[in-house]
């Protein structure tokens, strides 16, 4: 089974707003990465956050992790109609294991 | 540098036909992935490779094979085509630093229909 879940599966909200999506995970993991993926192209990291880190900001982007909830958030600020797109969190047991991806969010922002 | 190169974009394939898919990444990365992408289902695993001439199952490996015999190309080989792999292949490269890998540089992807 997947070992990452993102909530919820879509998003919709208007430009200018902030937009929360969720990640849990079933087992320990080393690090929690968040990509996103536009329409027909392929994915594009955004960020990693390692198990012993709570927060990360890059730009309008802030992830927080809670390993004792095996949970993630990825909180986008002031989205732009650009966002819109589907994000993922992918996982690493381990600093060397393979990663492993989650269903997706799909956010669309409103002009 | 071109980054993660997939070929071929589109491939429409017979049931039973069989093909190969090239990737080809020039940033010298040790770590390449190939995943499918179905709707709803995210990325799954197919097989990877932690160097040139290693290679490794994934999380739905059946039905395929791959080789990597130089370390800028993995090949993903379909050897008799079923409707069930009608999806969306991507290529991936990683490399660590400190000894954990990073982020995955991805490919364009490659749309295959088996009819």
């Amino acid at each position: 089974s997947q070992q990452g879940e993102e909530d919820p599966q879509a998003l919709s909200i208007q430009e200018g707003e902030n937009a929360t999506m969720n990640c849990s995970y079933k087992t320990s993991i080393n690090n929690l990465q968040w990509y996103r993926q536009n329409s027909g192209r392929g994915l594009v990291h955004l960020i990693l956050i390692r198990s012993n880190e709570r927060e990360k900001h890059s730009g309008r982007l802030r992830v927080t992790l809670d390993t004792s909830k095996k949970s993630s958030s990825l909180l986008i600020t002031a989205s732009r109609a650009a966002d819109t797109a589907s994000y993922f969190c992918a996982t690493m047991k381990t600093s060397y294991d393979k990663v492993i991806f989650g269903p997706g969010t799909s956010l669309s922002v409103i002009p | 540098n071109a980054g993660v190169t997939q070929t071929p974009k589109f491939r429409v394939l017979k049931t039973g036909q069989s093909m190969t898919l090239l990737c080809a990444q020039d940033m010298n990365h040790e770590y390449m992935y190939w995943y499918r992408q179905d709707p709803g289902m995210g990325l799954r695993l197919i097989h990877y490779s932690v160097g040139e001439g290693t290679t490794a199952k994934g999380e739905v490996p059946d039905g395929y094979n791959v080789s990597r015999l130089k370390k800028q190309n993995f090949l993903l080989g379909l050897e008799s085509a079923a409707p069930s792999q009608t999806s969306v292949y991507f290529c991936a490269s990683s490399y660590p630093i400190a000894g954990v890998l990073v982020e995955q540089y991805f490919g364009p992807g490659t749309r295959l229909t088996v009819t």
